[in-house]
């Protein structure tokens, strides 16, 4: 099983900021992948990170307003930039081995 | 009933009872399925899979159903317990490892002590 530490855990910020969310797994890993959880929906895929290439983002979202790092294969961060309070969800990390693994989640609220 | 908007459907049942969850997944070509409970402030936790080549699989106190024809999952729950209160997502992809998965809507369970 994989162990997923994700920072922060929650944050209230100011709209027009960028928040930063770090996502620390105790493997090395291919791929992760970055989920958004509006406010009582399910999750949306936002991209998937490969180290060593840019990440691949799915339908709807940018990697301006989203931008991803992946500098090794245990560590990865997404960016939410510019926000408003449609930024306003749960943004969660996650890995595949064998099974999908989460991180706890950022709950992230935009004023 | 399924209601629109920001409110997940809601399954409310007495403690002991068993508990049925529904999904509908959409992609012909899945072959691996995932239920998953997510409790408030918690990241989903895996609960039970199946691959595209069962139709039924056990777990303790939990199984899972699948009928490809009409491209239906369920979840059961056995004597449903309070800290089986919680919302539950089904997932799915194409197993074949690192690929993402596409979650269901979420029903949110609900257990009356």
């Amino acid at each position: 099983s994989a162990v997923i530490s994700q920072k922060p855990s929650r944050d209230i910020c100011q709209r027009g900021t960028s928040l930063t969310i770090q996502c620390q797994v105790d493997s090395q890993v291919t791929m992760m992948f970055w989920y958004r959880q509006q406010p009582g929906q399910s999750l949306t895929l936002i991209a998937t990170a490969n180290q060593g290439s840019e990440a691949t983002y799915e339908s709807g979202f940018v990697i301006d307003k989203f931008p991803i790092s992946r500098p090794n294969l245990t560590f990865s961060t997404l960016t939410v930039s510019n926000m408003s309070p449609e930024d306003s969800s749960i943004y969660l990390c996650s890995v595949d081995q064998g099974e999908a693994f989460f991180g706890q989640g950022t709950r992230l609220t935009v004023v | 009933g399924e209601s629109v908007g920001l409110h997940l459907p809601t399954l409310s049942v007495q403690e002991g009872d068993n508990s049925i969850i529904n999904c509908a997944y959409s992609n012909s070509a899945s072959d691996y399925f995932i239920w998953y409970k997510q409790e408030s402030g918690k990241g989903p936790q895996f609960i039970i899979d199946i691959r595209s080549n069962m139709d039924k699989r056990q777990g303790q106190r939990v199984t899972v159903l699948l009928n490809k024809t009409v491209k239906h999952l369920s979840l059961q729950i056995a004597a449903t317990q309070p800290g089986d209160s919680a919302v539950y997502f089904c997932a799915e992809n194409k197993g074949s490892g690192n690929t993402p998965l596409v979650f269901g809507k979420g029903t949110r369970l609900s257990v009356i002590a």
